[in-house]
């Protein structure tokens, strides 16, 4: 069975520090998603990682693949209060068409 | 309207009642899905639609019946739910169910409380 684990669930920061979530799966993808959710609301596509050693940015959060691992991380750089929200990750599994599975969330509060 | 949209926003029903939540897409797309979310727990994928037909059923209870009329449109009847079906029920699309290259659009979700 696939898993998709988060770490950390919960996440308080102080605006200005730097940060990383991680994103650990257990089987073969063809690419990973992450996407942001505030509350109440619905999911925004922020990042889609298609290969081993992508790397995307925007803004102060940055997204990586390394899938020999099979971990993805999302760095926040220089958090400000705007970045509260919950993060997930997805991951796409392979020879199964669209199918997504989904982290648990990283809820993150960033203080001033 | 432009991108995914869902109705109602939100939902409160008794465990008798039988309602409908609706969602359409505005992108093109030839797939739809279903999600349920939970307090605390991840996504769960219900249903998956490509071109109309049901293409994957995760398991989900007979009380929760998908239909999917055209493309653009997919509909979650309700009967006889359970409070633990209190969830926010998210609608995505995305152009092909088939393949895994075709980003998913989400919906900005039904909220639902069953008393």
């Amino acid at each position: 069975e696939l898993k998709v684990e988060q770490n950390p669930l919960f996440l308080s920061m102080q605006e200005g520090k730097n940060y990383t979530i991680y994103c650990n799966y257990s089987t073969t993808s063809d690419r990973l998603y992450w996407y942001r959710q505030d509350p109440g609301k619905s999911l925004e596509s922020l990042f889609v990682l298609l290969s081993n050693g992508a790397v995307k940015q925007e803004g102060r959060l940055m997204a990586s693949l390394d899938t020999k691992a099979r971990l993805s991380t999302l760095h926040i750089t220089a958090a400000v209060h705007d970045l509260s929200a919950t993060y997930f990750c997805a991951v796409a599994i392979s020879n199964q068409g669209g199918k997504l599975i989904f982290g648990q969330g990283t809820e993150l509060s960033v203080k001033p | 309207e432009t991108g995914v949209t869902q109705t109602p926003r939100h939902l409160v029903m008794g465990m008798t009642n039988k309602k409908s939540l609706k969602c359409e897409q505005h992108l093109g797309h030839n797939a739809m899905y279903w999600y349920k979310q939970s307090a605390k727990k991840p996504l769960e994928l219900m249903f998956v639609y490509s071109l109309e037909e049901r293409v994957e059923n995760n398991s989900v209870p007979s009380r929760f019946s998908p239909e999917c009329p055209n493309s653009s449109h997919l509909f979650l009847h309700l009967h006889t739910l359970q409070p633990e079906d209190s969830a926010l029920y998210l609608c995505a699309s995305s152009q092909d169910s088939r393949s895994s290259y075709n980003e998913q659009f989400f919906g900005p979700g039904t909220r639902l409380t069953v008393l």
